[in-house]
């Protein structure tokens, strides 16, 4: 079946070190993107690609890094300038043109 | 600025009783609306959606919504409770419309529905 596979479902790390959260869709889909989710908040727009090789920032852009490479994979990577990295991660994707997206399960990170 | 507001943070209703769950949004043009449920540790689901024609949509498990422009509006409802209901709820819009699309939705901050048996 056809879907966004999101890895690990829990992720454990210290602080200062980096951690790539993995994205994987076999959708077909063009756009992806990856969303913050902390309690009350709702979900924030960290990163969002449109087409391979190519990739916006969202609101909260800052301390993360994404990369583009191939139309199935959209990684994001937490980085040590994140100052409050635990959270729960949701990556998501859509049809170039159309409205409304599939989510993966998403990754739940605490950092200690 | 477009936005979306949840009008309250947590619902609690009974078994059997009517579900409803609000949503405004800010724009100067009509938004396409979205509606999400998501259950603990989980992604989001699309219940229903609305972007252009009847103003009432009908969308999974027994869910409808309804847009209405002068109001601002896409209040959810179900007509009665069931206890797999419970779960957090999330209103979204996006204006990319057209040539500009990005696909970007914003999200309101989630309602969390409780079903009480």
């Amino acid at each position: 079946d056809g879907g966004i596979t999101q890895s690990p479902k829990y992720l454990f790390r210290k602080e200062g070190q980096n951690v790539t959260l993995s994205c994987e869709q076999n959708l077909n889909h063009d756009a992806m993107y990856w969303y913050r989710q902390d309690p009350g908040q709702g979900l924030r727009l960290i990163y969002y690609s449109q087409i391979v090789n190519d990739f916006q920032k969202g609101d909260i852009a800052e301390g993360y890094s994404v990369s583009r490479e191939k139309k199935e994979s959209f990684p994001l990577t937490v980085t040590s300038a994140q100052k409050n990295p635990t959270a729960f991660y949701l990556c998501a994707s859509s049809i170039r043109d159309s409205y409304g997206y599939t989510f993966g399960s998403g990754t739940r990170l605490t950092v200690v | 600025a477009q936005s979306v507001t949840q009008l309250g943070s947590h619902v609690s209703v009974s078994e059997g009783a009517l579900v409803l769950l609000r949503c405004n949004y800010s724009s100067s043009v009509p938004p396409y609306l979205f509606w999400y449920v998501q259950y603990p540790n989980q992604g989001l689901q699309l219940l229903l959606k609305y972007t252009t024609g009847a103003t009432l949509v009908k969308g999974i498990n027994g869910f409808e919504a309804e847009f209405k422009k002068s109001e601002t509006s896409f209040h959810l409802t179900k007509p009665s409770a069931h206890m797999s209901d419970a779960a957090e709820y999330f209103c979204a819009v996006t204006l990319d419309l057209g040539s500009s699309n990005t696909g970007k939705l914003i999200f309101g901050q989630g309602t969390t529905l409780q079903v009480k048996p």
